[in-house]
């Protein structure tokens, strides 16, 4: 157990609509990491927050959204879905940033 | 150019057997970290072995090493004694910029990932 918990496991939705993944960080990690692993595009880093603020964007589309509240835990929002979203979402946090990340299970997103 | 280079798609070895994965990298930052992952068929990803570039001493964590040749941009990892639940995905991942600690960037640049079997 990684100590990162990541919901819900898994989501089914419809093209078009929006979705809120949910991370809550090891305890005393101040770094959440968002990444997107789909079969087209392997693993790919999409934003990071540090003690509530964006730190780094990746290939993060225009459609996504994150935020990370004082309590530490972030959420990923996806809007106007479209089949090309379907992947797994993972959420990594750290205490600081030379530290290794650890990762939750994974949020598996399948657009219908 | 790519980042992380993982050449084997795919590997087998036998139980208790030892097998090497081999990963190359590119950067030109003096401070960065070599990190591997496994993912297994469940899908979450465990965290490995970590190799920072100044390291001295090759990485060791239990059954697994990192063989770190830093002139030859390369951090393979040996995995002895394989077991079949070491069966899985395994990713190289570089993160570039560790010359400071703290709030900085750090996020991972992965490789393609080699699917590791292990036959009894």
């Amino acid at each position: 157990d990684s100590g990162v918990t990541q919901t819900p496991k898994h989501l089914i939705t419809a093209t078009g609509q929006r979705v809120t993944l949910r991370c809550s960080p090891r305890s005393g990690d101040l770094s959440v990491y968002w990444y997107q692993q789909s079969l087209d595009q392997g693993l790919q880093f999409l934003i990071q927050y540090y003690n509530g603020e964006e730190r780094a964007k990746g290939n993060i589309l225009e459609r996504f959204s994150a935020q990370q509240f004082p309590d530490l835990h972030s959420e990923l929002n996806l809007s106007s879905l479209e089949l090309g979203d379907s992947a797994l979402y993972f959420c990594a946090s750290s205490r600081q940033g030379n530290q290794p990340q650890h990762f939750g299970d994974g949020t598996r997103l399948s657009i219908l | 150019a790519q980042k992380i280079t993982q050449t084997q798609p795919g590997m087998f070895v036998q139980e208790k057997e030892a097998v090497t994965l081999d990963c190359t990298y590119d950067t030109s930052d003096p401070s960065y970290g070599l990190f591997w992952y496994k993912q297994p068929s469940s899908g979450e990803m465990i965290f490995l072995i970590y190799q920072g570039s100044y390291d001295q001493q090759n990485a060791t964590e239990g059954r697994y090493s990192l063989n770190f040749q830093k002139a030859r941009k390369s951090a393979n990892l040996v995995i002895s004694a394989s077991q079949l639940g070491d069966s899985a995905m395994y990713f190289c991942a570089m993160r570039e910029g560790l010359r400071y600690s703290g709030a900085g960037s750090y996020q991972l640049t992965f490789g393609k990932g080699t699917k590791l079997s292990v036959i009894p």
